[in-house]
């Protein structure tokens, strides 16, 4: 069966530090992956999709970026931290063109 | 452009009554799906139902219930026999084709409030 694996689950980091999300899929192939933010009690904001590795699309111009490195591996990161990226993170799959999204755990950060 | 909206913040309702998350959505394309998630307060997303744009039944899963009107682009959510348990946050989500890929767009959501 599929899971989805992303960490750490929350992460307290200083302004202007380095960031790096880790997000892993088992148990499929070639999968759609996803990073979303979700501001305190707000929906699901899109930041980055890929269909590929290296394929990467960034829907908001902001202080992240993403990568693909390998198949199932979807990574998140910034160089500086601001104060504006905390918030709740999630990575999220999607077979190609069907189906919904399957959403892992999250991670909580926040800057200080 | 492609949007989802749900215009209750939030929402109250007795345990064991039914109660329904107002969806609506916008849309261009003549193929797409619709979803609603939960999310309590741990902050996973749990998958609840799905519609597809040509389905001719409404869809069903358990208690919960998808009232498609597609005319009228609403995807509301029934949720039967309300649990305490079911105190959350609710998404509905349109899968939306754009820019070349698949997307899944969330409106800004509805928080539950299941009362004994």
């Amino acid at each position: 069966s599929q899971t989805i694996h992303q960490w750490p689950a929350t992460l307290v980091q200083p302004v202007g530090s380095p960031l790096s999300l880790e997000c892993t899929v088992e148990g499929t192939s070639n999968p759609n992956l996803y990073w979303y933010r979700q501001a305190a009690g707000r929906g699901l904001q899109l930041l980055f999709y890929s269909v590929g590795i290296g394929q990467i699309s960034s829907e908001v111009p902001q202080n992240l970026s993403a990568s693909r490195p390998q198949d199932r591996q979807f990574i998140l990161s910034s160089k500086k931290l601001l104060l504006s990226d905390s918030g709740f993170y999630l990575c999220a799959w999607s077979v190609r063109g069907v189906g919904g999204y399957t959403f892992g755990s999250g991670t909580r950060l926040t800057v200080v | 452009a492609q949007k989802i909206t749900q215009t209750q913040p939030g929402m109250f309702v007795q345990e064991k009554e039914a109660v329904t998350l107002d969806c609506t959505y916008d849309t261009s394309d003549p193929s797409y799906g619709l979803f609603w998630y939960k999310q309590p307060s741990s902050g996973e997303m749990i998958f609840l139902i799905y519609q597809g744009s040509y389905d001719q039944q409404n869809a069903t899963e358990g208690r919960y219930s998808l009232n498609f009107q597609k005319a009228r682009k609403s995807a509301n959510l029934v949720i039967s026999a309300s649990q305490l348990g079911d105190s959350a946050m609710y998404f509905c989500a349109m899968r939306a084709f754009s820019g070349g890929y698949n997307k899944l767009i969330f409106g800004a959501g509805t928080r539950l409030a299941v009362h004994p």
